[in-house]
């Protein structure tokens, strides 16, 4: 069965340094990997998602995550964050062949706060 | 264009008490999802329903039904509600191969 593990729980950073959210997935079929957004009292958005082709995937608000196959991993970066970015922030595995959302695994979530 | 719906908003109950969590979806989408958000939890699939008249159980459907009649709502009941029930149920709706239209939320609490 498929299963996610985001190792940080909780990512305090200042304004403008860059940022990664870490992800770890086990997966017995093709891997199909998704990150979401959500501010609070809100419902989740979709930043990214990585289907196939390349590794390296951008999203909304200059996010972008990396595919590594050998390592199982799937990390969140952004290069420089804003205040606005304080939210938290879920990876989530398919688990259908062919990548449907219709069951995701959700990882149990990083809530990330950006300080002035 | 109103995406997914969800009522009520907020709902208290008293343990032993029934309840059902609406849905509506205007996008026709087939599928369509119930996950409850508990802290330090992420999210965990409760239903889900691949189309009208399909539905199927997730990772956690013990003291919750559901039924399609339709492809807009997919109404989730708790029959008989516990304190363990205590969370924030999100529904959501895709297509194949679509990203998942997320609700807002209902906040339940079970005293």
């Amino acid at each position: 069965a498929q299963s996610v593990t985001q190792l940080d729980s909780q990512v305090p950073v200042f304004e403008e340094a860059p940022v990664e959210l870490r992800c770890n997935y086990s997966s017995s079929v093709s891997v199909y990997l998704f990150w979401y957004v959500q501010y609070p009292n809100q419902g989740l958005q979709l930043l990214l998602k990585y289907l196939s082709g390349s590794t390296l995937v951008k999203g909304i608000n200059g996010f972008e995550a990396e595919f590594n196959k050998s390592q199982t991993s799937f990390h969140l970066r952004k290069p420089s964050v804003h205040i606005s970015d304080t939210a938290e922030y879920f990876c989530a595995v398919s688990d259908r062949a062919g990548g449907g959302s219709e069951k995701l695994v959700f990882g149990k979530g990083t809530k990330l706060t950006v300080n002035p | 264009n109103a995406g997914v719906t969800q009522t009520p908003k907020f709902q208290v109950l008293k343990t032993g008490q029934s309840m059902t969590l609406q849905c509506a979806q205007d996008m026709n989408h087939e599928y369509m999802s119930w996950y409850r958000q508990d802290p330090g939890m992420g999210l965990r699939l409760i239903h889900y329903s691949v189309g009208a008249g399909i539905t199927d159980q997730g990772e956690v459907p013990n003291g919750y039904n559901v039924s399609r009649s339709t492809t807009e709502d997919f109404p989730l009941r708790l029959l008989s509600a516990a304190p363990s029930q205590t969370s924030v149920y999100f529904c959501a709706s895709s297509r194949r191969d679509s990203p998942l239209h997320f609700g807002n939320g209902t906040r339940l609490t079970v005293t």
